[in-house]
């Protein structure tokens, strides 16, 4: 079964650093580009960055640019996200998620559940 | 950055009643285009991709059409599992982006 699997969410304070990881299994990892995208309570969803399926390739949303860092270790079928310098806007709920094809197209067709990051003091 | 617009942002509707929803993008992206479904507290799921192309396992019941800058999904037969909010998404360029999502509502 195709399965992804998000940790590492949890409260931190405005300015404060967490890093989000992405358990992939089911699938080969080091094929696909990988996706983080975020909700915000009640709102929509938001791309936050992709990475290509070698990490030769990376791409930021304006929002999180010079914050965040995406990388991946194909190794451990492990997607991460490095949040630094956080502020109450980056409070969502957020998920990786699975290019569909193999070549980077990006269109998601696995999600996890995702985890929760809440900035706040 | 390219602008995704959904309209409506909600919509009451039957079981049976035919639903059309429509996304319009600020600049031409040819049909890299997706649609998801995403139910309350759930992670979105991949309906239509190209614009028009069916996702494995996504009933026929969801169809998507458009190129350039106007998109539509239609759901031709309304049913109780449908009820959800749902989202076009441009895949042409980078950043990518989302609609703002409409919410479809049992009248």
């Amino acid at each position: 079964e195709v399965q992804l699997v998000e940790s590492g969410g949890g409260l931190v304070q405005p300015g404060g650093s967490l890093r989000l990881s992405c358990a992939a299994s089911g699938f080969t990892f080091s094929s696909y580009a990988m996706t983080w995208v975020r909700q915000a309570p009640g709102k929509g969803l938001e791309w936050v960055s992709a990475i290509s399926y070698s990490g030769g390739s990376i791409h930021y949303a304006n929002s999180v640019k010079g914050r965040f860092t995406i990388s991946r270790d194909n190794a451990k079928n492990t997607l991460y996200l490095q949040m630094n310098s956080l502020r109450a806007e980056d409070t969502a709920l957020y998920f990786c998620a699975k290019d569909r094809q193999a070549g980077g197209y990006y269109y998601m067709d696995v999600w996890g559940k995702g985890t929760t990051v809440t900035v706040s003091s | 950055d390219i602008q995704m617009t959904q309209s409506p942002s909600s919509v009451s509707a039957s079981v049976g009643d035919r639903v059309t929803i429509t996304c319009r993008a600020s600049q031409g992206i040819s049909s890299y285009l997706a649609w998801y479904q995403q139910k309350p507290g759930k992670a979105p799921k991949l309906l239509i991709y190209a614009a028009s192309s069916f996702q494995s396992g996504v009933t026929s019941r969801f169809s998507g059409s458009g190129s350039g800058t106007d998109f539509t999904l239609t759901i031709s037969s309304l049913q109780p599992e449908d009820f959800a909010t749902y989202y076009c998404q441009q895949a042409n360029s980078f950043p990518l982006t989302f609609g703002g999502g409409t919410k479809v509502e049992i009248k």
